[in-house]
């Protein structure tokens, strides 16, 4: 199985500061998972990356698959960016089988 | 809408009762998978359909947990004799394909008495 680990676990920022919340996994991977949950529970799908760098507005998300590592950055934050963050890869040789990271919880004060 | 639908949404019921929760996917969609969120845990695999194939069922967490999907659309979850530990919210999702990126419905939340 593969392990996910994301860091931090709690993240606190002021308006407009840029973040980064971390995700490291621990084995070989065809694509990574960044998904977004809001308090009641809808869950988006952020990115799907297997190489290099995506964007999607205030969003960007990278990825090292030598060092399994990836992050997402988001810039110029805003109090609607508050969120669960939460990585996820696949597991047990599948493409479609994830593992989740526990998540990073993002408050962004006004 | 065009989203992924469940249904219901909030569901309370006795332990030892069946439960039965819905997912209907995004029209086209031929994979669907569904998930479960229990409080202080992660989200956790539980099944998954694509097309006409056999599900893999290898998240199932015991043999009280079926699902089956018929026509290839809509997809139904069953608990049987529930107990406490089920009380969890369950997510589905669908995607074009495999390696697709998945759409998560509202989820059900499950609460067990």
């Amino acid at each position: 199985k593969n392990e996910v680990e994301q860091s931090p676990q709690n993240l606190t920022a002021q308006e407009g500061e840029f973040i980064t919340i971390n995700c490291s996994y621990s084995v070989g991977i065809s694509a990574l998972h960044w998904l977004q949950q809001h308090p009641g529970g809808g869950i988006v799908s952020l990115f799907m990356l297997s190489s290099g760098k995506k964007k999607h507005g205030r969003l960007i998300a990278t990825i090292n698959i030598q060092e399994k590592h990836s992050s997402l950055h988001i810039t110029a934050s805003h109090p609607r960016d508050s969120a669960v963050y939460i990585c996820a890869v696949p597991h047990g040789g599948s493409n479609y089988k994830l593992t989740f990271g526990k998540g990073t919880l993002l408050t962004v004060n006004p | 809408g065009a989203g992924v639908s469940q249904s219901p949404s909030n569901k309370v019921t006795e332990k030892g009762k069946d439960v039965e929760l819905r997912c209907d996917p995004i029209s086209g969609h031929t994979a669907l998978y569904w998930y479960r969120q229990s409080l202080g845990q992660g989200l956790e695999f539980l099944i998954y359909f694509q097309g006409n194939s056999a599900p893999d069922k290898s998240g199932l967490p015991s043999d009280r947990f079926s699902a089956e999907r018929t026509g290839g659309s809509v997809s139904t979850l069953t608990i049987q004799r529930t107990q406490q530990e089920d009380s969890a919210v369950y997510l589905c999702a669908s995607s074009f394909r495999d390696r697709q990126p998945q759409h998560f419905g509202d989820g059900t939340r499950l609460s067990i008495l």
